[in-house]
């Protein structure tokens, strides 16, 4: 079954500004991951963290993770055209399977 | 390209039909798996394979579905007697034993028409 829920998903920016995505999820997870799918092809794998972890940064990307809350938020800085893509996040549990969320579309405009 | 092939990338076929899709993994992985996303939907998880064994399955994986990895390499889904609400994108996914991050492949969208 879909654990994560994505909020808002649906979001139209200006290139250059920054985009914040949310995530919920359910129950106690090992890691969280976010991944990116450009429209009809497969997933692209941008970051992951760790039930342990409560922030992460990679490039124009952060992360973050409240266990507390089941939630996490991924925020993409300084947006480009070549960021338009649907945005998922996804939980990870045993054998590592990952149960994704509905995703967010993300347009940015030039 | 994430190392990961599938084929076919497009598959149209009648109702009642059977189809079977490939993936090549990532060749050092030895982690497979198999998601269904329909449109506007996040993927789903369908099967697991770790070397040639299927060690996890899907209440979603009916009867009319069957995955096999022999020797621990490519895999193959097939879907028996299609229906139209098998109609969706097939993606395979690899992983290397003690890291977390999958690897997708294009997936193969199925139209059963």
């Amino acid at each position: 079954s879909q654990q994560g829920e994505e909020d808002p998903q649906a979001l139209s920016i200006q290139e250059g500004e920054n985009a914040t995505m949310n995530c919920s999820y359910k129950t106690s997870i090992n890691n969280l991951q976010w991944y990116r799918q450009n429209s009809g092809r497969g997933l692209v794998h941008l970051i992951l963290i760790r039930s342990n972890e409560r922030e992460k940064h990679s490039g124009r990307l952060r992360v973050t993770l409240d266990t507390s809350k089941k939630s996490s938020s991924l925020l993409i800085t300084a947006s480009r055209a070549a960021d338009t893509a649907s945005y998922f996040c996804a939980t990870s549990y045993g054998n590592n399977r990952l149960a994704f969320g509905k995703g967010n579309q993300v347009v940015v405009i030039p | 390209d994430t190392g990961v092939s599938q084929d076919p990338r497009h598959k149209i076929t009648k109702r009642g039909q059977n189809v079977t899709f490939r993936c090549d993994p990532i060749s050092e992985h030895n982690r497979l798996y198999w998601y269904r996303q329909t449109l506007g939907q996040g993927p789903e998880f369908l099967t697991y394979f770790q070397n040639e064994a299927q060690l996890e399955k899907s209440r979603l994986l009916s009867d009319r579905f069957s995955a096999e990895r022999p020797k621990g390499s490519f895999s193959t889904l097939e879907i028996q007697r299609t229906e139209q609400g098998d109609s969706a994108m097939y993606l395979c996914a690899s992983r290397m034993g003690g890291l977390d991050e999958q690897f997708f492949g294009p997936g193969t969208r199925l139209t059963v028409l």
